[in-house]
């Protein structure tokens, strides 16, 4: 079956860049599904952070547009998160997700376990 | 403040039926359908309803969803224990955003 899990520093630094990593295993990434990131601050609710489509084809959260890129790797079937200029307010466990586009745009069907990243000095 | 509104908690007793609203706008949950996701204490969402009504596979028919409008409900009749969660609707914005409701924390009495 399709799994997925997230890799990356748990720990960041005010004004630096989070970089976390999502392995796919169990299923090609170039398989036709979109691929998203989700995270969710402690204590509060979900927020879509961005989607992306084998290569080039990209959808971001327009609050985090301007800090966000995601990249998919084919040759490693992974796909990453690039977040720049984090501050505490970054602070959430990052999980990332299958995206059944053929569903609808925000249908989440396989998950990782999810990783907290904590940006603080 | 989450886009979509949904009440902050809900409860029932084993066997009852509950319902969890989410209420949109006119640019996410009226023009496009709705899904609804549960989550576990410490564990990732998992998708419970896509396009409004329809259920992947796996999840039991306890679980049901439907639209009107600018508002989305989840029933779940037969509650059980294990359903104590959080839950969370979800929609595609017209402005070019995945939004999430704020959640809802079930309690099962």
């Amino acid at each position: 079956q399709v799994q997925l899990q997230e890799s990356g520093p748990g720990l960041v630094k005010p004004s630096e860049t989070l970089s976390l990593t999502c392995t796919v295993s169990g299923s090609s990434i170039s398989s036709g599904y979109y691929w998203g990131w989700i995270r969710q601050p402690p204590g509060k609710g979900l927020e879509w952070i961005g989607s992306i489509y084998r290569i080039g084809s990209t959808y971001y959260n327009p609050s985090l547009k301007t800090r966000v890129t995601i990249s998919v790797d084919t040759s490693k079937n992974q796909f990453s998160l690039k977040l720049n200029s984090v501050t505490a307010a970054d602070t959430a466990v990052y999980y990332c997700a299958r995206n059944r586009y053929d569903w609808n745009y925000v249908s989440f069907d396989v998950w990782g376990q999810g990783t907290m990243v904590t940006v603080s000095s | 403040q989450s886009v979509l509104t949904q009440p902050p908690s809900a409860s029932g007793t084993p066997g009852q039926r509950v319902t969890i609203s989410c209420s949109g706008s006119s640019s996410n949950i009226g023009s496009n359908t709705v899904n609804w996701y549960q989550q576990l204490p410490g564990t990732a969402p998992k998708l419970l309803i896509y396009r409004n009504n329809q259920r992947p596979s796996g999840v039991p028919d306890r679980f049901s969803g439907s639209k009107s409008g600018t508002s989305a409900s989840l029933a779940i009749s037969g509650l059980q224990s294990e359903d104590e969660a959080d839950y969370y609707c979800a929609a595609w914005d017209d402005s070019l955003n995945g939004v999430f409701g704020g959640g809802t924390k079930l309690t099962v009495l």
